[in-house]
């Protein structure tokens, strides 16, 4: 079946560390995006790409990485400049080219939850 | 900017009663409404959307239509199980990568 898949669940970090989490995708789809998600504060963007080598900062990028060498893969790395990385991770891709986009929705993965060791 | 406002809850049921989740929006434009479901543990599915005014989205019993004179996309279901207990998101695309907007979330819990 065509999903999205994300690894690890569940993430340790320990101070001054960065930490890379996977995200890989199977349905063919041209955009991906990473999200924070904390309680009482909905899904805030933190990065988003359109095409394979290319990626633009989201509302909430300081402290964040991320690359796009394969059209599948998207993978964000956090690091210790992200002074409170305590939080859900959520991947989410679409199919944009030739669609509204604006009528596109999300595919997400089942999440990374980050925290501080 | 664009808003999507919806209540955090938790909105708490018995199993068989109506359920309402009010989501009103500001936004220029046209946009493109949405109501996602992350069920505990996961990340968020899409339920329903409607692209343009007076549109009614349905899925698995859930339905909301955009209401363009009172901004408002309102998520309805006559009877609810125990298994709709989740967390319910409002979201919103006016068009570009960046456009997405999700609204806080609401939880919503169905007792038996």
């Amino acid at each position: 079946d065509g999903g999205i898949t994300q690894s690890p669940k569940y993430l340790f970090r320990k101070e001054g560390q960065n930490v890379t989490l996977s995200c890989e995708q199977n349905l063919n789809h041209d955009a991906m995006y990473w999200y924070r998600q904390d309680p009482g504060q909905g899904l805030r963007l933190i990065y988003y790409s359109q095409i394979v080598n290319d990626f633009q900062k989201g509302d909430i990028a300081e402290g964040y990485s991320v690359s796009r060498e394969k059209k599948e893969s998207f993978p964000l790395t956090v690091t210790s400049a992200q002074k409170n990385p305590t939080a859900f991770y959520l991947c989410a891709s679409s199919i944009e080219k030739n669609r509204d986009i604006a009528a596109v929705a999300q595919h997400f993965g089942d999440g990374t939850r980050l925290s501080i060791l | 900017g664009n808003s999507v406002t919806q209540m955090e809850g938790p909105v708490t049921l018995s199993e068989e009663a109506f359920l309402t989740i009010n989501c009103t929006y500001t936004a220029t434009g046209y946009p493109s409404l949405f109501w996602y479901v992350q069920y505990p543990g996961e990340g968020l599915q899409l339920l329903l959307k409607a692209t343009k005014a007076d549109d009614k989205g349905s899925n698995k019993g859930f339905e909301a239509t955009y209401r363009k004179e009172t901004t408002s996309f309102h998520l309805e279901k006559g009877s609810v199980q125990v298994s709709d207990s989740a967390v319910y998101f409002c979201a919103l695309n006016s068009g570009g990568y960046q456009k997405v907007t999700f609204g806080i979330g609401t939880k919503l819990q169905v007792i038996p």
